[in-house]
């Protein structure tokens, strides 16, 4: 059974610029949440989908934004990037709500 | 309101020797726990969970947690550790409607000595 697949593994933009990251969850999964991850603000939430809807959002500025197409897998989109969006994005896949997250390799993103 | 404390920022201990990672959580509602693994460069690896079934969870790699309702606690422990162990681990709790977000500690960082 295939994990949970992000494309593209690095990826290095320039400020003001936007970017797609994509995530593929497992097999069967309905639920895609994705994090942020820096060294100064550790893990952070940024929103969850479930069958193609949004259901949770984390605190995160207008410029972050997602969707879930039909077949489970999801895209993340940042506009206008800012040095600060520099970070690991993860996704996690999941069956629902309580039940375990499956974590990607993650997406590392360089803004300069 | 959900929330999450790792009161540790960095655990040492000596290969062989047995593993304390402490959490504190705070929930309105029963909540699920998890604990993961991040090895350097790697992606999260589910330790194991908490459902509210039994209290004492049996996870991977010889790890352990015990859910205490009334500390509001859920520690990792290993009776002995291994040099493969060291990594960073992060708590996490969640409630239980679907609506609840995913809160995660600040993460442990574990370091084994020789």
């Amino acid at each position: 059974k295939a994990g949970v697949t992000q494309t593209p593994r690095y990826l290095i933009k320039t400020r003001g610029q936007q970017v797609t990251l994509s995530c593929s969850p497992i097999s069967g999964h309905r639920s895609v949440s994705w994090y942020q991850q820096t060294p100064g603000q550790g893990l952070q939430f940024l929103f969850e989908y479930f069958s193609e809807t949004q259901r949770n959002k984390g605190n995160f500025p207008g410029r972050f934004s997602g969707r879930q197409f039909s077949n489970s897998r999801s895209e993340m989109n940042v506009s206008t990037l800012e040095l600060g969006d520099s970070a690991l994005y993860l996704c996690a896949s999941s069956q629902d709500s309580n039940t375990e997250a499956f974590f990607g390799q993650g997406t590392r993103l360089t803004v300069v | 309101a959900q929330s999450v404390t790792q009161l540790d920022s960095h655990v040492s201990v000596s290969e062989g020797t047995p593993v304390l990672l402490r959490c504190n959580y705070s929930s309105s509602y029963s909540p699920s726990l998890f604990w993961y693994v991040q090895h350097p460069n790697k992606g999260l690896q589910l330790l194991l969970k908490y459902t509210s079934a039994a209290t004492l969870v049996k996870g991977i790699n010889g790890f352990e947690a015990e859910f205490k309702k009334s500390e509001t606690s859920f520690h990792l422990t290993k009776p002995s550790a291994h040099m493969s162990d060291a990594a960073e681990y992060f708590c996490v709790v969640r409630g239980y409607s679907s609506a609840s977000k995913i809160i995660f500690g600040s993460g442990t960082r574990l370091s084994i000595r020789p």
